[in-house]
């Protein structure tokens, strides 16, 4: 299996512009999560999404920033406008069950964007 | 909420010593509890998980405790080498189903 699956690596934008970052899960993992990390303050669950469906949005700093997750197998994170203080790393994963005890997560390579 | 703490926040060790990583948590109600390292620059690789239910999990030179009770976990790493420098996280996986990371212990092996 190729594990989780982002892109873009990188993103360098322009403060105001749109910006989608996008995440394959490992097949047959039925939950979905999206964090972002920064120096200040470190790993944080924006969203996460169970049979495709969003189940805790709380994290999700702003409206400007949503999710989507159409399929199984593909997942959306914009951001519209993109702020400066949007830069970040952002990380997908995905797991088997969320609702099994070896809900072990894994994690995509992550987006590095910097919104300038 | 659930916090995680991690102590010491780095390390220095020589190669071959032992190495004692910590983490603390609020709430012991938890799913299971999973250790990540991540290299600069890299994403997080999954290392071990413990179940709720289990005391401990061994994976080659690796080895993590839980005590729910106390709400600890220790990730020790024996007979250190240069290749193991990097960040190691603590995640904890609370009865909602969310992952809560600590802020990490960042070692380096001296050679």
């Amino acid at each position: 299996d190729a594990g989780v699956i982002q892109s873009p690596r990188h993103e360098v934008t322009e403060m105001g512009q749109e910006v989608t970052l996008r995440c394959k899960p490992i097949s047959g993992h039925n939950s979905l999560f999206w964090y972002r990390q920064t120096m200040m303050r470190g790993l944080e669950l924006l969203i996460y999404f169970n049979n495709n469906v969003p189940i805790d949005d709380s994290g999700m700093p702003e409206d400007r920033f949503s999710a989507k997750m159409p399929n199984a197998s593909f997942s959306t994170l914009k951001i519209q406008p993109s702020e400066p203080r949007d830069s970040a790393v952002y990380f997908c994963a995905s797991s088997f069950d969320r609702e099994s005890s070896y809900n072990e997560q894994f994690f995509g390579p992550g987006t590095r964007l910097t919104v300038l | 909420k659930q916090e995680v703490t991690q102590i010491p926040a780095a390390l220095s060790v020589p190669e071959g010593e032992n190495l004692v990583l910590n983490c603390s948590f609020t709430d012991s109600a938890i799913y299971n509890l999973q250790w990540f390292r991540q290299d600069p620059g890299k994403g997080l690789t999954s290392l071990l998980l413990i179940q709720s239910s289990q005391r401990e999990q061994t994976s080659g030179r690796l080895n993590a405790s839980l005590d729910k009770s106390s709400g600890r976990s220790t990730l020790y790493i024996a007979a250190s080498q240069p290749g193991d420098s990097a960040t190691y996280l603590c995640a904890v996986v609370s009865n909602d189903y969310k992952l809560s990371f600590g802020a990490g212990t960042t070692v380096t092996v001296r050679a």
